[in-house]
């Protein structure tokens, strides 16, 4: 079964600090690899997404991730993180056409003012 | 506006009782998804469907039903048979490229059950 691994439960930055969740997951074929952010309060959002191409993907607010298939992993990176990046983050996974994504558990970012 | 609506926000239930959670998309999107995510459990996925009347187990789908008679609605009835049922209660939809492929899902506000 696939299942998606995310390191970190909780991470605590002061800001402009520099970010790297990490995200690996368990299926060795083709993937859909996605990363979404929940802010308190709000829906869940889409940050960005990967399915083919250029394996460093742009996303909002300044996030990126890169797609290492040798590593099988899709970290999500920000150069400077600000107080209002403060939100959970979930990396998830579509493989062998199942029709659904696989969540990893989250991660808590914490960022101080 | 369009989206996806879950009602209502906050629901309180007796033990024992059957309650159904609402979930409606005007995004015209084919598939449509719950997920039941707890603290630090992530989001796991209950039942999900891709089509009108079709809809698949997903990873933790005993005590739960679903019907999926229109298009736009996908509402989940939370059984008595669900030994936990207190948590947060999130629906999605997406596009359906019909071959399993999964493109991005749009999420609702979520619906917080509380079973006293």
């Amino acid at each position: 079964a696939q299942s998606v691994s995310q390191h970190n439960h909780h991470v605590i930055l002061s800001e402009a600090a520099s970010l790297e969740l990490g995200c690996n997951y368990s299926y060795g074929g083709t993937v859909n690899l996605f990363w979404y952010v929940q802010y308190p309060g709000q829906h869940l959002q889409l940050l960005l997404k990967y399915f083919s191409g250029d394996p460093l993907v742009k996303g909002i607010k300044g996030f990126e991730a890169e797609f290492i298939k040798s590593k099988f992993s899709f970290n999500l990176r920000k150069p400077s993180v600000q107080w209002s990046d403060t939100a959970e983050y979930f990396c998830a996974v579509n493989g062998g056409s199942q029709g659904n994504l696989i969540f990893g558990k989250g991660t808590k970012l914490s960022v101080k003012p | 506006d369009g989206g996806i609506t879950q009602s209502p926000k906050y629901l309180f239930r007796k033990e024992g009782q059957n309650v159904t959670l609402s979930c409606e998309q005007n995004l015209n999107h084919d598939a449509m998804y719950w997920y039941r995510q707890d603290p630090g459990q992530g989001l796991r996925l209950i039942y999900y469907s891709q089509i009108v009347n079709d809809f698949q187990k997903g990873d933790i789908a005993e005590g739960y039903s679903v019907s999926r008679e229109k298009k736009e609605s996908f509402p989940l009835t939370v059984t008595s048979a669900q030994k936990n049922p207190t948590a947060f209660y999130l629906c999605a939809s997406s596009i359906s490229h019909g071959t399993g492929d999964v493109d991005e899902q749009f999420f609702g506000p979520g619906t917080r059950l509380t079973v006293l």
